[in-house]
């Protein structure tokens, strides 16, 4: 079946530690997403890739990365820079701007 | 970043009652407008995208409406069954960027 796989559930992260979050879709859509949920808040927009090899950021984007070297993977990567990444993490894609967005399971991250 | 209202925070209503939520965003530079469910240990799932002032959408027992002049959003649910129980999301896209702006959500529990 096609879908969005989101890889780990769950996620640790040692102060000063990086940490990647895998994101894999088999739906063929150009366009993927990276949110974050903070309790009480709605979805915030980390980054977003329209195309292969291009990645906007989103609303907070400070202390992440991404990279989107090919169309079905786009992992983001929580730095050291981020100082509150306890969070949990919600990857999407869409065929096109006016499309649904499908989401994947999320990856919940909590610091050591 | 744009402000999507969502009211109320959350519902509980008995099944078979009927209930509405409201979705509120400013009415400048409208692009679509998505509604999600989202279920506990489950994915945000696709329920509409509206586009067009007037516009009305229906998928089974729910339906929506849509306001772009006023910036407006209702989601109405008739006969609510206790597996519509869910956090039920709205989002703006606007035409000056490609993200989707969600809401808070409306948190939906209906009992036998």
């Amino acid at each position: 079946d096609g879908g969005i796989t989101q890889s780990p559930k769950y996620l640790f992260r040692k102060e000063g530690q990086n940490v990647t979050l895998s994101c894999e879709q088999n739906l063929n859509h150009d366009a993927m997403y990276w949110y974050r949920q903070d309790p009480g808040q709605g979805l915030r927009l980390i980054y977003y890739s329209q195309i292969v090899n291009d990645f906007q950021k989103g609303d907070i984007a400070e202390g992440y990365s991404v990279s989107r070297e090919k169309k079905e993977s786009f992992p983001l990567t929580v730095t050291s820079a981020q100082k509150n990444p306890t969070a949990f993490y919600l990857c999407a894609s869409s065929i096109e701007i006016n499309q649904p967005q499908h989401f994947g399971d999320g990856t919940r991250l909590s610091i050591l | 970043i744009l402000n999507v209202e969502q009211s109320p925070q959350s519902l509980h209503v008995q099944e078979g009652d009927s209930t509405n939520f409201t979705c509120s965003f400013p009415s400048s530079n409208f692009y679509a407008l998505h509604w999600y469910r989202w279920e506990t240990a489950k994915s945000p799932e696709a329920l509409f995208v509206m586009t067009l002032n007037g516009d009305e959408k229906k998928k089974g027992r729910i339906s929506a409406t849509l306001n772009t002049k006023e910036g407006y959003s209702y989601l109405y649910i008739k006969g609510s069954q206790p597996e519509d129980s869910a956090t039920y999301l709205c989002a703006l896209n606007s035409n000056s960027g490609y993200a989707l702006n969600f809401g808070k959500g409306t948190s939906l529990l209906v009992t036998p």
